[in-house]
């Protein structure tokens, strides 16, 4: 696609459900970042996947927090058990391969997730 | 851990004035940095990047300056536009083959007419 598409756009859920988030990273970009972005703050690195690489999950707040990324395609980040803390929004990445230093990394619009 | 920081939380300029944002960083093996825009409700769109082999990079109305002696890296907007009223921030790459950056916490920058 012409840029980084995710989904939902917004959701809203109930306190201690399971929620899946979507990206589909721009069409041959081989590595794809999430972040997280808690309102009026900065971003936060999650988790980084690189081809068939192990993920980079270094940035997983806790064992509630999952992605998975099917070969250099979809992303889907889930948070099981959600809390009220989790309310933020995720946004998803991609790039060229990574081991060039310096390719861009281009973001979607975000998932907005709000626990209530 | 290390990581980038900004000066200012909230810089508000008039229409068509010059702006500068400023960012420090800590981590000397950084060796690529990032400036990205951010509006109400979007993702961060991509403004301008510099090496770290360089001092100075421009573009379209804006110019990127890296000081690596004193870890600073500035941001700035000419002839400023209300369109340019975003949060800005900036971003580094540790060296390393791995394209992870850390940001900062964000500038925003209100234009007044």
């Amino acid at each position: 696609g012409a840029g980084v598409s995710q989904s939902p756009s917004n959701k809203v859920t109930e306190k201690g459900k399971d929620v899946e988030l979507r990206c589909d990273p721009i069409s041959g970009h081989t590595a794809l970042y999430w972040y997280r972005q808690r309102l009026g703050q900065g971003l936060e690195f999650l988790i980084y996947f690189q081809g068939n690489s192990a993920p980079d999950k270094s940035g997983l707040p806790s064992d509630r927090f999952s992605a998975e990324r099917t070969g250099e395609s979809v992303s889907t980040l889930t948070i099981q058990r959600t809390q009220q803390e989790d309310s933020a929004v995720y946004l998803c990445a991609s790039s060229l391969a990574s081991w060039a230093s310096g390719n861009t990394i281009y973001f979607g619009e975000g998932s907005w997730l709000t626990v209530v | 851990g290390e990581s980038v920081g900004l000066h200012l939380p909230t810089l508000s300029v008039q229409e068509g004035d010059n702006s500068i944002i400023n960012c420090a960083y800590s981590n000397s093996a950084s060796d690529y940095f990032i400036w990205y825009k951010q509006e109400s409700g979007k993702g961060p769109q991509f403004i301008i990047d510099i090496r770290s082999n360089m001092d100075k990079r421009q573009g379209q109305r804006v110019t990127v300056l890296l000081n690596k002696t004193v870890k600073h890296l500035s941001l700035q907007i000419a002839a400023t536009q209300p369109g340019d009223s975003a949060v800005y921030f900036c971003a580094e790459n540790m060296a390393g083959g791995y394209n992870k950056l850390i940001f900062g916490a964000g500038t925003r920058l209100a234009v007044h007419p």
